[in-house]
């Protein structure tokens, strides 16, 4: 079975701009969350979708959001990017009340 | 989320058990304990978790103490391919089975020499 996969690997945005992130999890797994990774904050949970509804949200600001579609596929947007998103965003998927699968991350570079 | 305390790094020799120690004394009786490693530059990797048993699978074993104040994972027989950081998480197990956050702390830099 094919692992989590995130598109798109690498990304480099000007502050300002908006980014789209693409997670698509393993056959099967409905639940899907969100976390970033930076060497100072380290894991960050930004938040989870289950069935198309976010059901627990981190402490990011307004600017970040998500969604996911009927197929479980998810998105994450980042608006009006600053200097500070630059970080590792990795997705992952989960099926029960087991471990969550993480995927690669997509590398954002804010200049 | 009970909070966890992790050494900060260890040293293993290659073909030896690795033990990392755990302690969550703050740890309810609902509160699960999970394990994920991240080598350098991936996705964390999920290993293990348990509740009060001692788990095993083909990775590692979890050893929960009877008190579950604290646990320790044990990885049989190191390889250089398990230097990475270790994470020891405890979470609540909410009923609805995915609907959970994982709360990462520093984890243990796990260094395994040849």
């Amino acid at each position: 079975k094919a692992g989590v996969t995130q598109t798109p690997r690498y990304l480099i945005k000007t502050r300002g701009q908006q980014v789209t992130l693409s997670c698509s999890p393993i056959s099967g797994h409905r639940s899907v969350s969100w976390y970033q990774q930076t060497p100072g904050q380290g894991l960050q949970f930004l938040f989870e979708y289950f069935s198309e509804t976010q059901r627990n949200k981190g402490n990011f600001p307004g600017r970040f959001s998500g969604r996911q579609f009927s197929n479980s596929r998810s998105e994450m947007n980042v608006s009006t990017l600053e200097l500070g998103d630059s970080a590792l965003y990795l997705c992952a998927s989960s099926l029960g009340s087991g471990g969550k699968y993480f995927g690669p991350g997509t590398r954002l570079t804010v200049t | 989320d009970a909070k966890t305390t992790q050494p900060t790094s260890m040293d293993c020799a290659e073909g030896r058990a690795a033990n990392l120690p755990c302690n969550h004394s703050t740890i309810s009786g609902n509160e699960y304990v999970y394990w994920y490693r991240q080598i350098h530059s991936q996705g964390p990797q999920y290993i293990i978790h348990g509740l009060k048993n001692n788990e095993t699978n083909e990775m590692a074993s979890l050893i929960i103490t009877e008190d579950r104040k604290s646990s320790t994972l044990i990885l049989p027989h190191a390889t250089l391919r398990d230097t990475a950081v270790y994470y020891c998480i405890v979470r609540v197990e909410t009923g609805g089975g995915s609907n959970y956050k994982l709360t990462f702390g520093k984890g243990t830099l796990l260094t395994v020499n040849p």
